[in-house]
């Protein structure tokens, strides 16, 4: 069965930074392109940031370009998103989704809260 | 990358039939095959219901069905049930190698 745990979510302040981590389990991580999907308190989802399988490409949302930074580390099967100089407009869940395909988001996490508020 | 253009709501009732439109550009929707749709329960993770226009993934009822024409995707659901209540949204690969959702509908059985 295939699991998607996420951590590291909580309250920081306006220019602070915050790392996300996500524990992959019952599927080969290394074949799978891993994601990460942010959902803001009763908004919609907003797709953040992608890495491929081998972590040799990464790609990102142009409203985190240059403050966030996704890594995996296929040895401990796990997804990291580095967040720096945070913003309001960063508060979500982080969702974290894994994929043989990477068209589409097949496999998700529960997602993790980051707030940041002063 | 501007988002997807869902409607905010739908409704149908039980046993009846719903459409949700998911409008884009030719550099999204209109340029690939690569249309997904998401259903999310309250306070749950999005589940995968149609990849590639019109595909379902194993478990996904047939009720579920989606296609596309132009720049417009669609999601159709039919014998409308309780349990079909939910937000839905739309994704699409994009020419700039990024995904854009749409807005989100609202599913209201009635």
């Amino acid at each position: 069965e295939v699991q998607l745990l996420e951590s590291g979510g909580g309250l920081v302040q306006p220019g602070g930074s915050l790392r996300l981590s996500c524990a992959a389990s019952g599927f080969t991580f290394s074949s799978y392109a891993m994601s990460w999907v942010r959902q803001a308190p009763g908004k919609g989802l907003e797709w953040v940031s992608t890495i491929t399988g081998g972590g040799g490409a990464t790609y990102y949302a142009d409203s985190v370009k240059g403050r966030f930074t996704v890594s995996r580390d296929n040895s401990k099967n796990r997804l990291h998103l580095q967040m720096n100089s945070l913003r309001a407009e960063d508060t979500a869940v982080y969702y974290c989704e894994g994929s043989s395909n990477w068209y589409y988001f097949k496999y998700w996490g529960q997602g993790t809260l980051v707030t940041v508020s002063s | 990358q501007s988002a997807l253009t869902q409607p905010a709501s739908v409704s149908g009732s039980p046993g009846q039939s719903i459409t949700i439109s998911c409008t884009g550009t030719s550099s999204d929707i209109g340029g690939y095959n690569y249309v997904s749709w998401y259903q999310q329960h309250p306070g749950k993770a999005p589940k995968l219901m149609i990849y590639d226009v019109t595909n379902r993934p194993s478990g996904v009822p047939d009720r579920f069905s989606g296609s596309k024409s132009g720049n417009t995707a669609s999601l159709t659901i039919s014998g409308l049930q309780a349990e079909d209540e939910a937000d839905y949204y739309c994704t699409s690969y994009t020419s700039s190698t990024s995904w854009v959702f749409g807005g989100g509908t609202k599913l209201t059985v009635l």
